[in-house]
């Protein structure tokens, strides 16, 4: 069956540090790729999506290029900040019931 | 304009009461979603509702848990006979028209089953 499998947590990274969140699918067909992000105390919020191979989503300085060949969507950021401390999940949606799959959730920590 | 919203914000029940979750989509969104999350199982879906049907509900973990929508708006998720394991936080999702629209999540209801 369709799955995701995220880089276990948690990420603990400097101020201005570049970041790499990995993310790889297992799922048949073309599913779209999604990464959203739940802030401390708030709900899920789309960070970003990418529904074809080759495609790069981005938003608020975030990254993730939906490659096809090695079924991955890694999610990077060239310079984190003290708010992007979250919880981060990688998903798909492959059957037309929009149906998400969620990956496990990795939990990122910025110190100033 | 108002998001998803979700009554109540937290629920604590006995074992083996019945419990009713709300969801108020966003206005307009025909397409509704249930998640579950929780620690042991990470983020899982459990049914999908376009208007007042539901084309899948394969994600329902048991016969204890169902769920309606009226008037193409509000939704109930019903745990029936609440066990300790069904301690969770229930998020519901709405979407535009279809379901390849992006979802747009509620706060959730923390459910703890005492």
């Amino acid at each position: 069956g369709n799955s995701v499998t995220q880089m276990e947590g948690p990420v603990t990274l400097s101020e201005e540090a570049f970041l790499t969140i990995n993310c790889t699918y297992t799922a048949t067909g073309y599913p779209s790729l999604f990464w959203y992000v739940q802030y401390p105390g708030e709900g899920l919020q789309l960070l970003l999506k990418a529904t074809k191979a080759d495609d790069k989503g981005s938003n608020k300085g975030f990254e993730a290029t939906y490659r096809k060949e090695t079924t991955s969507f890694h999610l990077e950021k060239g310079s984190v900040q003290v708010s992007d401390s979250a919880v981060y999940f990688c998903a798909l949606r492959s059957s037309n019931t929009g149906k998400l799959i969620f990956g496990q959730g990795t939990t990122l920590q910025v110190k100033p | 304009g108002a998001g998803v919203s979700q009554s109540p914000s937290n629920k604590v029940t006995e074992k083996g009461k019945d419990v009713e979750l709300r969801c108020d989509p966003i206005s307009g969104h025909t397409a509704l979603y249930w998640y579950r999350q929780s620690l042991g199982q990470g983020l899982e879906f459990l049914i999908y509702f376009q208007g007042n049907s539901a084309p899948d509900k394969s994600g329902l973990p048991s016969d204890r848990f169902s769920a309606e929508r009226t008037g193409g708006s509000v939704s109930t998720l019903t745990i029936q006979r609440t066990q300790q394991e069904d301690s969770a936080v229930y998020l519901c999702a709405s979407s535009f028209l279809t379901a390849q629209e992006t979802q747009y999540f509620g706060p959730g209801t923390r459910l703890l089953v005492l």
